[in-house]
């Protein structure tokens, strides 16, 4: 069984500032981790994606994540907000291994950027 | 470009029709997906094929139908027993094997509004 949470439904932030946007996982497996971006009204686009290789990993538009085990947690970062990334997130977790076909979203992370 | 096209990008039905969306890729991808996204709820699976000629419910198929009879196309049809079709349609691809990852590639979604 697997599970994401996304602790935060709504984050606001200054253009400039960090941010951070919450995920913590449950899986019985070892498992792989994705970040997904959604601007309003178009699909899905990978951020970034953990899957047993180096833990911290780095995506693209300066993003990164950090998979920690100890805490089950993969927290998105940005070191300086951009208007232009006001959107959705959702962090998705799924079976190690391409094995599995399933992915299991979060409810989604409504970044704000203010000017 | 490869990619994923859905077709059309909004959609009006009235009450108790079917309405069938349309989904192609031309990455060769072996897999294809069928999601509904309502807001705050993220995406919900609703079926899935990984090879031609075969589909799997996913979890919420009732009141929708697929088929699969090209590796390119994966047309989702949503029937007049569906209770609340109104909502963003997304479909995605994605390689099979273990260097896939399960990462999935994303459509740019169908709105369908049930009148």
């Amino acid at each position: 069984a697997q599970s994401v949470t996304q602790l935060d439904s709504h984050v606001s932030v200054s253009e400039g500032t960090p941010v951070l946007l919450r995920c913590n996982y449950s899986s019985s497996y070892s498992p792989s981790l994705f970040w997904y971006v959604q601007h309003p009204n178009k699909g899905l686009q990978l951020l970034l994606k953990y899957t047993s290789a180096a833990t911290l990993v780095k995506g693209i538009n300066g993003f990164e994540a950090e998979f920690k085990k100890s805490e089950t947690s993969f927290h998105l970062t940005k070191p300086s907000a951009h208007m232009s990334d006001a959107a959705e997130y959702f962090c998705v977790v799924t079976r190690g291994g391409g094995s599995n076909y399933k992915l299991t979203f979060g409810k989604g992370t409504l970044l704000t950027v203010n000017p | 470009d490869g990619g994923i096209t859905q077709s059309p990008k909004y959609l009006f039905r009235k009450e108790g029709q079917n309405v069938t969306l349309s989904c192609e890729q031309n990455l060769n991808h072996d897999a294809m997906y069928w999601y509904r996204q309502d807001p705050g709820q993220g995406l919900r699976l609703i079926y899935y094929s990984q090879i031609v000629n075969d589909f799997q419910k996913g979890d919420i198929a009732e009141g929708y139908s697929v088929s699969r009879e090209k590796k390119e196309s994966f047309p989702l049809t949503v029937t007049s027993a569906q209770k609340n079709p109104t909502a963003f349609y997304l479909c995605a691809s994605s390689l099979q094997g273990v260097r896939a990852y399960n990462e999935q590639f994303f459509g740019p979604g169908t709105r369908l509004t049930v009148l």
